[in-house]
């Protein structure tokens, strides 16, 4: 079956870097586009960015373009994104999504999330 | 401020139907289909409804969606306790070149 688990619980200071993980197993890593997704405590959901795992290629929602990469490793089926020069309003739970075959944004599958707090 | 409007707060007592209601504008809905997601408490979100109306696998017939114009609504029949969730409207948006939620809306069952 499909699943998207992802990288445990981080703290940062502010000003620091932070990568989380995304493991896909079930079905073939490269065949389908990675989202993700943020979530503030309290809050609504939040868009970060679009990645291919096959070619490599990203787009980043204009608000984190500059702080935010996105890359892969094919060989262990994982997808990352960094979020660096971090704040404080960048505390949330930060979620991956698949994309579902031929849409751009039908999300039919997501991680469990992963909490990165930013806190001096 | 998100960029499709939610209510953000709904209810509805046992057996009711309650409908949320999401509007965007020609570069989002208006020329894009609309997912909603469900999003029980400390969960991950679920995909609900996509494509407008279409409902994935295991998803109750209870759940409906429909589009209109730059605006899409969820109706939700014979509400059950089980419902009270958060619940989000998302839409590609051409302009953004990404995709844009709703601020979500909390349906409470009273």
């Amino acid at each position: 079956q499909v699943q998207l688990v992802q990288s445990g619980a981080e703290v940062r200071a502010p000003g620091a870097s932070v990568q989380v993980s995304c493991k896909a197993s079930g079905y073939t890593f490269t065949g389908y586009y990675v989202h993700w997704v943020r979530q503030a405590p309290g809050q609504g959901l939040e868009y970060l960015g679009w990645f291919n795992p096959s070619s490599g290629d990203s787009y980043f929602a204009q608000k984190f373009q500059g702080r935010v990469t996105m890359n892969r490793d094919t060989s262990i089926t994982s997808a990352f994104m960094e979020l660096s020069r971090l704040r404080s309003d960048d505390t949330a739970v930060y979620f991956c999504a698949r994309v579902k075959r031929g849409s751009y944004s039908i999300f039919d599958y997501w991680g469990q999330g992963t909490l990165v707090t930013v806190s001096s | 401020q998100s960029v499709l409007t939610q209510p953000p707060s709904e209810s509805g007592t046992p057996g009711q139907r309650v409908t949320i209601s999401c509007s965007g504008s020609s570069s989002n809905i208006g020329s894009n289909a609309v997912n909603w997601y469900q999003q029980l408490p400390g969960a991950a979100p679920k995909l609900l409804i996509y494509s407008n109306n279409q409902r994935p696998s295991g998803v109750p017939d209870r759940f409906s969606g429909s589009k209109s114009g730059t605006s899409a609504s969820l109706a939700i029949s014979g509400l059950q306790s089980e419902d009270e969730a958060d619940y989000y409207c998302a839409a590609w948006d051409d302009s953004l070149n990404g995709v844009v939620f709703g601020g979500g809306t909390r349906l409470t069952v009273l």
